[in-house]
């Protein structure tokens, strides 16, 4: 059981746009910055989202973060094949006094 | 270009040890806070434990506290993860990867270390 809870699953179609939500607590996400990653199996990670909205250089401006109290979520638009892939949320957690990651949720492009 | 480079995975038995090793480039390896982070077959990904820049503090997992070590090596750029007392469910992948800004922003490819009999 993880301490961030994402759907299990998520899926669209090309060219649709899909979000994929991340709810914590006040010990995370309602203190701490929220940061995504995706990744593919077999491949290394990639930081998709840092600081609840901010993209890293490279990331299209197709990928979008918010955060909002104990929950935040990541936005895709323009769906496309290639976004296949898992998608996890991660948060400092002050009580835990470490970093914890969101159960995963696999994008399915139809 | 910068890079992070994890070696050291494979099969140990239950109760054995292994250390892994990540050997960065392309960036001030000094400078910067790293971690360790995991992905078990079939789950998720998991924090295991973190390194301040000048190796002066180091925090874990409730999962590998008092198992796992941390350490760097300034000089040769490179830190590392000593496992000890491995159990089964140690199993996973093993992602070296940096901590800038309070988030995970360089990975390696990980190292796979299976702990079975």
């Amino acid at each position: 059981q993880s301490v961030l809870t994402q759907p299990p699953s998520a899926s669209g179609t090309p060219g649709q746009r899909v979000t994929i939500s991340c709810s914590g607590s006040s010990s995370n996400i309602g203190s701490n910055v929220v940061n995504w990653y995706q990744h593919l199996p077999g491949t290394a990670p990639k930081l998709l989202i840092y600081i609840n909205n901010q993209r890293p250089s490279g990331v299209p401006d197709r990928f979008s973060g918010s955060k909002s109290g104990t929950s935040a979520s990541l936005a895709i638009s323009g769906l496309q094949s290639e976004d296949e892939a898992n998608y996890y949320c991660a948060a400092w957690d002050n009580s835990l006094n470490g970093w914890v990651f969101g159960g995963g949720t696999k994008l399915t492009v139809l | 270009e910068v890079q992070l480079v994890e070696s050291g995975g494979g099969l140990v038995q239950p109760g054995g040890s292994l250390r892994l090793s990540c050997a960065a480039s392309g960036f001030t390896f000094s400078t910067l806070w790293m971690c360790w982070v995991r992905q078990a077959p079939g789950r998720g990904l998991e924090w295991v434990s973190r390194i301040n820049s000048d190796g002066s503090n180091t925090i874990y997992a409730d999962s590998v506290k008092g198992r796992f070590t941390i350490s760097r090596d300034n000089a040769k750029n490179t830190v590392y993860l000593q496992m000890n007392t491995l159990r089964a469910e140690d199993t996973a992948v093993y992602y070296c990867t940096r901590a800038y800004q309070n988030a995970f922003d360089i990975w390696g490819q990980g190292t796979m270390v299976t702990v079975s009999s």
